[in-house]
């Protein structure tokens, strides 16, 4: 299994600002993911964070939005950009090892004011 | 077509009852099968894993039948602490290094 210390668990921001959200794994992992949880809805996945090279985005999120870092193997960033209320929303992070299952981070909840 | 589809509940049952949960995939390529159970207002934990042969962890079965892409969940003897959103993982594809991807989440609440 893996420990994740995701920060902060939460913030209000005001719109038109960034913020930038860390995950530190106790342990090194292959894969890095962020996710984003709307209300009453399930998990969209956002990018894949890729050790030493660009993230792999997904369908509707881009980089200029959502810029990651990884720069090693226990430890990544999302930012969320020139934010608006419609970023409002629970980010989690998860790490995953082939073929296992996925571990969460407790979430960043923002709202966006 | 989504990537994964469940039922969209809310279950609401009496303590005691047998629920079941079902779920597809379209991806035929996936490799990796899984439930979570997400609390409310936290993130998402392992509930079991799925393997093709079927697997019981005392009051949960799951089942996988890849020929029909389709994926269960039986909960028996429910409890109160059930009450909780189930949500159904499939890897994106293949095997190794790929992102899970999540259905929408089934709700239950079980109700003494």
């Amino acid at each position: 299994s893996a420990v994740i210390s995701q920060k902060p668990s939460r913030d209000i921001c005001q719109r038109g600002t960034s913020l930038t959200i860390q995950c530190q794994v106790d342990s090194q992992v292959t894969m890095m993911f962020w996710y984003r949880q709307q209300p009453g809805q399930s998990l969209t996945l956002i990018a894949t964070a890729n050790q030493g090279s660009e993230a792999t985005y997904e369908s509707g999120f881009v980089i200029d939005k959502f810029p990651i870092s990884r720069p090693n193997l226990t430890f990544s960033t999302l930012t969320v950009s020139n934010m608006s209320p419609e970023d409002s929303s629970i980010y989690l992070c998860s790490v995953r090892q082939a073929n296992t299952e996925a571990f969460f981070g407790q979430g960043t909840r923002l709202t966006v004011v | 077509r989504k990537e994964v589809e469940q039922d969209p509940g809310p279950f609401n049952v009496p303590e005691g009852a047998t629920v079941a949960f079902n779920c597809t995939y379209s991806n035929s390529a996936s490799q990796s099968f899984f439930w979570y159970r997400q609390d409310c207002r936290k993130e998402p934990k392992l509930l079991m894993s799925v393997y093709s042969s079927g697997n019981e962890d005392g009051r949960f079965t799951a089942q996988l039948n890849r020929a029909s892409q389709y994926i269960s969940l039986l909960i028996r003897d429910s409890k109160l602490s059930d009450s909780a959103t189930y949500l159904c993982v499939v890897n994106r594809k293949g095997s190794g290094n790929t992102p899970l991807v999540f259905g929408k989440g089934t709700r239950l609440s079980v109700i003494a």
